[in-house]
């Protein structure tokens, strides 16, 4: 069984920074690319990030593009997500999502529970 | 704004058929594969097809995907009052390199 269980979602102020880790099990984790996905409060989801099964190709959302950092460590069956400069905009419940392929792009297939980012002063 | 327009809302009773439409262009549901996902609040989206017609293993049958053109379509029959959720359609836009999401759809089952 997949299993995608976020964590390091907190209140930050604007301008700081957060770091997202997705510990995942149940699957060949380095197979396959990964996603970040997040939902503002009564907002729709919007993607945010991709990285390819080995790590060397990554895409990101023009919202965030210069500011997030995706990246994973095969060795701990581990992704993350590096945000930096953040803004009241980047509040939301961030997802991280097993992608159905090793390259990118790759849809959202199996999602985790999410994790909380409030950016606010 | 999202690339991929969706009816706000949709409703049926209980054992009826409701379809809910995901308008994009030529450079997403046209070009590549739609997923659907279903939401329910309080939970992370799951997904409900996968390529346009796929149902991931567990998905009931009563749940289909169809694609035209630039629109795709979610059906869903014999409606059932765990059906109320959020649907969101969504696809890759080979334009801007975005994996894109629908505006979504509240179904109620009256």
């Amino acid at each position: 069984e997949v299993q995608l269980l976020e964590s390091g979602g907190d209140l930050v102020q604007p301008g700081g920074s957060l770091r997202l880790s997705c510990a995942a099990s149940g699957f060949t984790f380095f197979s396959y690319a990964m996603n970040w996905v997040r939902q503002a409060p009564g907002k729709g989801p919007e993607w945010v990030s991709v990285i390819s099964g080995g790590g060397d190709r990554t895409q990101y959302a023009d919202s965030v593009r210069g500011r997030f950092t995706i990246s994973r460590d095969n060795s701990k069956n581990t992704l993350y997500l590096q945000m930096n400069s953040l803004g009241v905009e980047d509040t939301a419940t961030y997802y991280c999502a097993k992608g159905n392929i090793a390259g990118v792009p790759a849809a959202p297939y199996d999602w985790g529970q999410g994790t909380l980012v409030t950016v606010s002063s | 704004q999202s690339v991929l327009t969706q009816p706000p809302s949709a409703s049926g009773a209980p054992g009826q058929w409701v379809t809910i439409s995901c308008s994009g262009g030529s450079s997403n549901i046209e070009r590549n594969s739609v997923y659907w996902y279903q939401q329910f609040p309080g939970a992370a989206p799951k997904l409900l097809i996968n390529k346009n017609v796929q149902r991931p293993s567990g998905v009931p049958d009563r749940f289909s995907g169809s694609k035209s053109g630039t629109s795709a379509s979610l059906a869903i029959s014999g409606l059932r009052s765990e059906d109320e959720a959020d649907y969101y359609c969504a696809a890759y836009d080979s334009l801007s390199g975005l994996f894109v999401f629908g505006s979504g759809t509240e179904v109620t089952v009256l």
